[in-house]
């Protein structure tokens, strides 16, 4: 069984500061890694994935994640937030043994404050 | 750019009441997954196909709940009756058999039960 603990439910942050929401799972398998983010009233949109390869992974709108595996982290940042970035995020996994059954965290609030 | 179409975007309906919400993912994408999400909570799987057929269906209500893909292309998800406890978002979702550690999702279904 795999799963994924999002510490942080709402995260405050001042514009064109950094931010740093945490993620955490539990797998007995290798995982593939992903955050998605979901703006109100709205799917969600992939952010960034890690599979394979660099433990740094660069995503979209500035984002990126850094996988630890030894402390079974998969941390999302951002140097400098905009008004935009104000939604919610999720951190979720899936192992990479043929399984595509993806198990979502209860996700981050990041509100943008002028 | 292909997209993942989901209808009706809300719905408000009263307990007991029948619902269904239906789903086109994008062409070509052979596995469907419909998501349940609760207000506050991450999304959680109800139901995927590959093609027509369900892979898994482990988490779906079966009592009330019932999903179809009839042709392998387009789905429906169908409540019946439906509780003030099924009010939520649902998502639906698709990935291609390319790229199956990415699932692309729908604007989702508001649900309210009145």
């Amino acid at each position: 069984a795999q799963s994924v603990t999002q510490l942080d439910s709402q995260v405050p942050v001042f514009e064109e500061a950094p931010v740093e929401l945490r993620c955490n799972y539990s797998s007995s398998v290798s995982v593939y890694l992903f955050w998605y983010v979901q703006y109100p009233n709205q799917g969600l949109q992939l952010l960034l994935k890690y599979l394979s390869g660099s433990t740094l992974v660069k995503g979209i709108n500035g984002f990126e994640a850094e996988f630890n595996k030894s402390q079974t982290s998969f941390h999302l940042r951002k140097p400098s937030v905009h008004i935009s970035d104000t939604a919610e995020y999720f951190c979720a996994v899936n192992s990479n043994f043929g399984n595509e059954k993806l198990t979502f965290g209860t996700g981050t609030r990041l509100t943008i404050i002028p | 750019e292909a997209e993942v179409a989901q209808s009706p975007r809300y719905k408000i309906t009263e307990k007991s009441q029948a619902v269904a919400f239906w789903c086109d993912p994008i062409s070509g994408h052979a596995t469907l997954y419909w998501y349940r999400q609760i207000l506050g909570q991450g999304p959680e799987l109800l139901v995927q196909f590959q093609d027509e057929s369900v892979v898994d269906d482990s988490q779906l209500p079966k009592d009330r709940f019932s999903a179809e893909r009839l042709k392998g292309v387009d789905s429906t998800l169908k409540i019946q009756p439906a509780e003030l406890g099924d009010s939520a978002m649902y998502l639906c979702a698709s990935s291609s058999p390319q790229s199956v550690d990415e699932q692309f999702f729908g604007p989702g279904t508001r649900l309210t039960v009145l």
